[in-house]
């Protein structure tokens, strides 16, 4: 059984550039979760999504944009691209499934660096 | 202020001596109580849940919640190399999508 997959791995932009990850969540899971951790700090919420929609967001700006897709996949979009946007990019996913609890898995995450 | 505060470390132990880590809250809304572990360049692991106040044990690892002080905690006994990381508290408001993290304490538990 798969995890969390997200790819690519690594990547290197320069300012201004728009870039776009992609996640594959969890065999029977419904929902994506993104999260941005800096260097040195915990993972932040940026926004997620179930059923094709964005269900809640963070305090990010509009230039993070995402979608999800009919088989539950994510992608991440970052527009024109900051220095301070460098971030291992990680993506939880997580079932719905009418429990108040819903445990979040995480992928392996993408690095993103800026120049 | 953040929502979660917590020590950043790096916490050095020798192996077989008991971890003990915590955080601070402010949000009483928050319900869930996660502690995740965090080895370099990976994700974030779930160790551990609770729901409200109490205490919970999984094998070498225990968490508590003090809901009237907002404060949690992890003990790891019998430490291991293996356990060096960076271990992440977390939290969930009740119904709730977000997870709001701590900033991470560095563990390095020596041979």
């Amino acid at each position: 059984d798969a995890g969390v997959t997200q790819s690519p791995t690594h990547l290197i932009k320069t300012r201004g550039q728009q870039v776009t990850l992609r996640c594959s969540p969890k065999s029977g899971h419904d929902t994506v979760s993104w999260y941005q951790q800096a260097l040195g700090q915990g993972p932040q919420f940026i926004f997620q999504y179930y059923e094709e929609e964005e269900r809640q967001r963070g305090n990010f700006p509009d230039r993070f944009s995402g979608h999800q897709f009919p088989n539950y996949s994510s992608e991440l979009n970052v527009n024109a691209l900051l220095l301070g946007d460098s971030a291992l990019y990680l993506c939880a996913s997580s079932s719905v499934g009418g429990k108040s609890y819903n445990e979040q898995f995480f992928g392996p995450g993408t690095r993103l660096t800026v120049l | 202020q953040k929502e979660v505060e917590q020590d950043p470390g790096p916490l050095s132990v020798p192996e077989g001596a008991i971890v003990s880590l915590n955080c601070t809250y402010s949000n009483s809304a928050f319900q869930y109580f996660m502690w995740y572990r965090q080895y370099s360049r990976k994700g974030p692991e779930l160790l551990m849940y609770t729901y409200s106040s109490g205490n919970k044990e999984d094998g070498r690892f225990t968490a508590q919640v003090d809901k009237s002080s907002k404060y949690i905690s992890l003990f790891i006994r019998d430490s291991q190399p293996s356990d060096s990381a960076t271990y992440l508290c977390a939290t969930l408001k009740a119904a709730g999508n977000k997870l709001t993290f701590g900033g991470g304490t560095r563990v390095l538990v020596k041979p």
